[in-house]
């Protein structure tokens, strides 16, 4: 089946550094979706990508849809405490109704 | 986007009882679906969930252990029917309005099996 790598599993960070994790598919996807969950509550969805190449931001977060449609990238500029959590990709591919979702990174922010 | 409560957002139970999940939306959605997340792993599609109709159960998921409801547009349970420990995980809600294809989650339900 359809699988979405996620890199890198976690990441420890100061205050005010910037952010990058990708997500890598071994086929085509038409949607990237990016995920951020918090502990003990249900993953609240931050940015959505159609096509390939584009880029979009919400914030200080930014993700793009890659030019192969098998890769995304999201980056977090200046982070901050609350940026904590676990953030995943997920994903439509071919002709499936069914959202493939990555391994997640974990992101702690040392104030 | 849609609200999304689940019911209960979580539980202790005892092995080889069932539980069963609520999934309430504030207004009617096209799609819902049951995920789950087993502690420290990502999210794993159980089924969809159709109105008035079977769900549709992905590999690995069979319906006499999850058994689904979806009786209208805004509401849907899951069951986990003969509990064991290895079924603690976190059970989702997710649905998808009109013909968009972003998803939403409700905040989980915790399940411990002791």
């Amino acid at each position: 089946g359809q699988q979405l790598n996620q890199s890198p599993q976690s990441m420890f960070i100061q205050e005010g550094e910037d952010v990058s994790m990708n997500c890598t598919s071994s086929s085509i996807f038409n949607t990237w979706l990016w995920y951020k969950q918090d502990p003990g509550e249900g993953p609240v969805l931050l940015i959505a990508l159609y096509k390939a190449g584009e880029l979009t931001s919400n914030g200080r977060l930014t993700a793009q849809f890659g030019i192969t449609r098998k890769d995304s990238f999201l980056n977090i500029s200046a982070s901050i405490p609350s940026d904590v959590g676990i953030y995943f990709c997920a994903g439509y591919g071919g002709a499936t109704n069914k959202l493939i979702f990555g391994t997640g990174t974990l992101l702690a922010v040392q104030p | 986007s849609a609200v999304i409560s689940q019911k209960p957002s979580r539980d202790i139970c005892q092995r080889g009882t069932s539980l069963t999940i609520q999934c309430q939306v504030d207004s009617q959605v096209t799609m819902m679906f049951w995920y789950r997340q087993q502690p420290g792993q990502s999210l794993t599609l159980i089924a969809t969930a159709n109105q008035g109709s079977e769900a549709t159960y992905e590999s690995g998921f069979v319906i006499d252990k999850f058994p689904i409801s979806r009786p209208n547009l805004t509401f849907s349970t899951l069951t986990v029917s003969n509990m064991s420990p290895e079924d603690s995980s976190i059970y989702l809600c997710s649905v998808r309005t009109g013909v968009s294809t972003e998803a939403f989650f409700g905040q989980g339900t915790r399940l411990t099996v002791v």
